[in-house]
């Protein structure tokens, strides 16, 4: 089992529609998730961090987390063209430095 | 700017010819770190550094050597590259390990090993 995994995709919606993007986790002593955004060709960049149990949100962003389920989930709402890249779902565990990532999933939002 | 820089940002290169790939931030960050990106597998972490002088293995470090001996430089040495290590490597640095520090990357190096 990996440690960290992210729904298969890719995952296609229209704009203007909510884009929901999960992550599941095994290490129970992970502390804090990262949602970053990877255009092709690109590098990572950050969109989103979380390490409370509940919803963060930040503008159409909402990240959710919760520790019992070992979940995370990305929702992109009033998706946009824009907004179509590989998001990936980093989280830090229990040996400080480690960063562990998930595959990916790839979201096109169509015109 | 703020930024990490990486060189060379692509590589060719043959088996066993050691190579240097440099990473460098100008953001006073204490933490480093390197990873590779192969198609479908994410972001695997190779070796980190928490500070000067201070480095640690990530999760697939075979065949690959950091050091930190300065905090603004992070190189990456293969001693002696082999085709299974054609990737693409990106270098990342955040100010510390809190649980909100960012990870900013660097623009990526592809590596092409013949």
């Amino acid at each position: 089992q990996k440690e960290v995994e992210q729904n298969s995709g890719p995952l296609s919606v229209p704009e203007g529609a909510i884009a929901s993007l999960n992550c599941t986790y095994s290490d129970r002593g992970s502390q804090s998730f990262f949602w970053y955004r990877q255009y092709s060709g690109k590098s990572p960049e950050l969109i989103m961090f979380i390490y409370s149990n509940g919803d963060k949100e930040d503008g159409r962003f909402t990240a959710q987390l919760n520790k019992a389920s070992q979940y995370v989930s990305l929702l992109i709402r009033d998706s946009q063209p824009s907004d179509s890249a590989t998001y990936l779902c980093a989280a830090r565990g229990t040996n400080a430095g480690k960063s562990t990532f998930g595959d990916g999933t790839t979201l096109t939002v169509k015109p | 700017e703020a930024q990490v820089t990486q060189n060379p940002r692509y590589l060719i290169t043959v088996t066993g010819k050691k190579l240097t790939v440099t990473c460098s931030q100008n953001m006073n960050h204490e933490y480093m770190s390197w990873y590779r990106q192969d198609p479908g597998l994410g972001l695997r972490q190779i070796y980190y550094s928490m500070n000067v002088e201070v480095t640690d293995k990530g999760d697939v470090p075979e065949g690959y050597k950091v050091s930190r001996k300065e905090k603004r430089n992070f190189p990456l040495i293969l001693e002696s590259p082999s085709p299974n290590q054609t990737s693409l490597y990106f270098c990342a640095s955040s100010l510390g390990w809190a649980d909100y520090n960012e990870q900013f990357f660097g623009p990526g190096t592809r590596l092409t090993v013949l």
